[in-house]
């Protein structure tokens, strides 16, 4: 089945500084890689996506980028604010028809003033 | 829509009590997914539910984890009987089946059995 590599575990950047999140996945039929924001006691939240038919997607100063030879996607987060601090979470689908979503084992970012 | 509702969002319990958490999905989403989160195995999925009917529940850790959905509207994850290896935070989503999108996940039920 689908295993999902994230890393950092943990990143600290400096306020404005850019942040680069890195997970590699093991099955080339998955075709869809979400990226969830969790923070401290709250739900996972989808922030942004990327389909196995497009190469890189950006939304303001989050974009995350796909190598589907490698088998690897990245977050950035360009500008960051203190606000950005939580845990990271990269996923991929199950490959095939599939809804079912693996995830990476996080990424804690921490933003210092 | 109110999103995924779980409940309750927290619940201590003794060791060997049996344990059931509630989730209601998202109005119109075919798919349900009870995922665990612990601070070691990250986000963990534990079943998933197309229609209401099971598709795969090989994350179940044991016997003592049953699921059901009886109606596009209800799911329940029992631990019985519970143990202290189970404290964790218990996650349900739900998302469209037309192709694989994001789950919108609920605040989650914090469980801790003493």
């Amino acid at each position: 089945g689908e295993n999902v590599e994230q890393h950092p575990s943990t990143l600290s950047v400096q306020e404005g500084d850019s942040a680069v999140i890195k997970c590699t996945y093991s099955d080339s039929a998955s075709n869809y890689f979400p990226w969830y924001k969790q923070e401290l006691g709250k739900r996972p939240q989808l922030i942004i996506d990327i389909r196995s038919n497009v190469g890189e997607k950006k939304d303001q100063r989050i974009a995350v980028t796909l190598n589907k030879t490698a088998k690897h996607f990245s977050l950035h987060i360009t500008e960051t604010q203190p606000e950005d601090s939580a845990v990271y979470f990269c996923a991929a689908s199950g490959g095939g028809a599939t809804n079912k979503l693996i995830f990476g084992t996080g990424t804690l970012l921490a933003v210092q003033p | 829509d109110a999103g995924v509702i779980q409940s309750p969002r927290h619940e201590v319990t003794e060791m060997g009590q049996e344990v059931t958490l509630r989730c209601k999905p998202i109005s119109g989403h075919d798919y349900l997914f009870w995922y665990r989160q612990t601070m070691m195995r990250g986000l963990e999925l534990l079943i998933y539910f197309n229609n209401n009917v099971p598709i795969d529940d090989s994350g179940m850790p044991e016997d003592r984890f049953s699921a059901k959905m009886p109606n596009a509207s209800f799911s329940t994850l029992k631990i019985q009987p519970s143990e202290p290896r189970d404290s964790a935070v218990y996650f349900c989503a739900s998302s469209f089946s037309d192709r694989a999108t994001g789950y919108t996940f609920g605040s989650g039920t914090r469980l801790t059995v003493v």
